[in-house]
């Protein structure tokens, strides 16, 4: 079945470091990709989304890409701030029954 | 305000004691639906409505139930908790009209302990 893989965590960063969380997943259809961000006792927010191939996602200086040839939407912004330390989920979505089928989740941790 | 609510927020209880986790949505979404979120393995979902009336197992429907009498409300039973269900648990809603289907929003979470 459909599935998604993204790197474990916890990653720890300094502010303004550049981030990377990869994400893979595996589908038969053609699905459209998200985003998630948890923050410390709160629910799950849509961070970004990409609907088809090459689509580039992007909200609060972050960004993905749908690249359908890696089968991969790999989370990046280019100067992380102490706010941004949270639980990022990667997900995508099963149109049949309108499931969201995530990741295990990356913990980002940003250090002052 | 857009939201989805869930109550109660925080709940410990025993063993084989009957218990409503309550959700509701004021968005007028046909779509509802409960994740369990557990450490390592993201989030699952438990079961899904696609409106009134119709309700369908996720992937991790055991010891579970749901009802959906009213579009606003998605309330999720526990007949008979056991441990195994401590968890972590959200109601998420959306609209499947208009092609929004894939625009989830999720409540702030139930944090159940089962002793």
């Amino acid at each position: 079945g459909d599935s998604v893989t993204q790197m474990e965590g916890p990653v720890t960063l300094s502010e303004e470091a550049f981030l990377t969380i990869n994400c893979t997943y595996t589908a038969t259809g053609y699905p459209s990709l998200f985003w998630y961000v948890q923050y410390p006792g709160e629910g799950l927010q849509l961070l970004l989304k990409a609907t088809k191939a090459d689509d580039k996602g992007s909200n609060k200086g972050f960004e993905a890409t749908y690249r359908k040839e890696t089968t991969s939407f790999h989370l990046e912004k280019g100067s992380v701030q102490v706010s941004d330390s949270a639980v990022y989920f990667c997900a995508l979505i099963d149109w049949g029954s309108y499931k969201l089928i995530f990741g295990s989740g990356t913990r980002l941790l940003v250090r002052p | 305000e857009a939201q989805v609510t869930q109550n109660p927020r925080y709940l410990i209880t025993v063993t084989g004691k009957k218990l409503t986790v309550t959700c509701s949505q004021n968005m007028n979404h046909e779509y509802m639906s409960w994740y369990r979120q557990d450490p390592g393995l993201g989030l699952r979902q438990i079961y899904y409505s696609m409106n009134v009336e119709v309700t369908d197992k996720g992937d991790v429907p055991e010891g579970y139930k749901v009802s959906r009498k009213e579009k606003r409300n998605f309330p999720l039973i526990l007949e008979s908790p056991s441990p195994n269900q401590t968890s972590l648990y959200f109601c998420a809603s959306s609209s499947t009209s208009s092609g929004g289907g894939d625009t989830q929003y999720f409540g702030p979470g139930t944090r159940l302990t089962v002793l």
